[in-house]
């Protein structure tokens, strides 16, 4: 079946710092793939995301290319900010009906960032 | 105001007890979800909901049930609580077509001693 590994956290970091969170997949056909973010004591939230290989998301900083060959999708943050802390979700998605999908998520990876 | 709402937040209690969470959107979506946060294992399906009719089990369902009342509501029973249902609950809806982007509640946290 699908599957997400992600880099196990927790990532700490200073302000400005670079930051990078892998993520690989496995999955049978051509999933689309997205990141999530949860700030403390709240949903998830869409990140970004992107739905065909090389396709590259983006939002608010944060980037991500669609590796086939690879079968990656890495978050990159050139210069984090505190309010950057949260868990961050690597996910994909497939059809299982006609109709619909469903979302595979990695473990999570919790970030700090300290001033 | 809140597309997904989740009620309640938190909630405390005991073992074989029967627990209902509830979950209301007002985005207008078809498809609705229900998954369980785990420290280390991300989140898990439950149960999906296509449509009223339509409701098929995730990849985790022993244990729990789900009615979909109205396009609008989408909950999740405990029949019988047991401490290892203790984690944090999420609803999350999608809209029918090509897009996969799902949009979530912000959480029950359950637990049950």
């Amino acid at each position: 079946g699908d599957s997400v590994t992600q880099m196990e956290g927790p990532v700490t970091l200073s302000e400005e710092a670079f930051l990078t969170i892998n993520c690989t997949y496995t999955a049978t056909g051509y999933p689309s793939l997205f990141w999530y973010v949860q700030y403390p004591g709240e949903g998830l939230q869409l990140l970004l995301k992107a739905t065909k290989a090389d396709d590259k998301g983006s939002n608010k900083g944060f980037e991500a290319t669609y590796r086939k060959e690879t079968t990656s999708f890495h978050l990159e943050k050139g210069s984090v900010q505190v309010s950057d802390s949260a868990v961050y979700f690597c996910a994909l998605s497939e059809l299982i009906k006609a109709a619909g999908n469903k979302l595979t998520f990695g473990g999570g990876t919790r970030v700090l960032v300290k001033p | 105001d809140a597309d997904v709402t989740q009620t309640p937040r938190n909630r405390i209690t005991k073992t074989g007890k029967r627990i209902m969470l509830e979950c209301s959107q007002t985005k207008g979506h078809d498809r609705m979800y229900w998954y369980r946060q785990d420290p280390g294992l991300g989140l898990r399906l439950i149960y999906y909901s296509f449509d009223v009719k339509d409701i098929n089990k995730g990849e985790i369902s022993d244990g729990y049930s789900v009615s979909r009342q109205a396009q609008a509501k989408f909950s999740l029973s405990l029949e019988s609580a047991i401490p290892n249902q203790t984690a944090l609950y999420f609803c999350a809806t999608r809209p029918g077509g090509g897009t996969s982007e799902q949009f979530f509640g912000p959480g029950t946290r359950l637990t049950v001693l």
